[in-house]
């Protein structure tokens, strides 16, 4: 799989709009772009994901640029609960076995 | 529906114990993976199952072994454990098919000390 980077922290103000960067910059056409996010000992928990187009869903946007080179997940506003470690993760459809190969995440500290 | 379960939650091993973690899902998935989490990092890719009858190597299964019982239940054993074998690991499972990019849903985890 495609390697993405994400900053390692960021901070936000509650109720505030929050965007998460992930560059990946060696995407290939057949990566999905796929977030998760992983609360305090808790296992990790899905966001969204989309191919090109942005996506909405109850919980997040996300906004994939047109290149398909970076994307940010938008969370539009953030509260004490969102503060956790957002993965982004790029998911060949072709690759065996439909896994997910997780890096280092950005944690997000949401501030009151 | 109660999604993914895990036994146990916590448990301390001593070097050389063997042990079995257990995974149960109740949404009738296909697929299911074990993963290890180390402190401050991501997640890591022990064995996984695409199907029922079918396991396969990830990214770390020295020192593992798996089973997938039936549809529902994918174990993880330990056989002599080692200090470095502390993490905590979490199991998932997804809809599938093979080749679609579904969401994997998480177990709690369990949180394995050796000493």
């Amino acid at each position: 799989d495609a390697k993405t980077t994400q900053p390692n922290s960021m901070e936000s103000n509650e109720e505030e709009p929050v965007h998460l960067p992930c560059n990946h910059s060696t995407i290939s056409g057949t990566d999905y772009i796929h977030w998760y996010r992983q609360l305090p000992s808790q296992g990790p928990e899905y966001v969204i994901h989309g191919l090109t187009s942005n996506v909405n869903n109850r919980m997040a946007s996300l906004a994939i640029a047109e290149d398909r080179k970076s994307s940010t997940l938008i969370l539009h506003r953030a509260t004490l609960r969102d503060a956790a470690v957002y993965y982004c993760i790029l998911r060949d459809v072709l690759g065996a076995g439909n896994m997910l190969t997780f890096g280092g995440g950005t944690r997000l500290m949401v501030k009151p | 529906n109660a999604g993914v379960t895990q036994t146990p939650k916590f448990q301390v091993l001593k070097t050389g114990q063997s042990m079995t973690l257990q995974c149960a899902q109740d949404m009738n998935h296909n697929s299911m993976y074990w993963y290890r989490q180390d402190p401050g990092m991501g997640l890591r890719l022990i064995y996984y199952s695409a199907s029922e009858g079918t396991t396969d190597k990830g990214e770390v299964p020295n020192g593992y072994n798996v089973s997938r019982l039936n549809k529902r239940e994918f174990s993880l054993r330990l056989e002599s454990a080692a200090p470095s074998q502390t993490s905590v690991y979490f199991c998932a499972s997804t809809e599938g098919p093979w080749r679609v990019a579904y969401e994997q849903y998480f177990g709690p985890g369990t949180r394995l000390t050796v000493t």
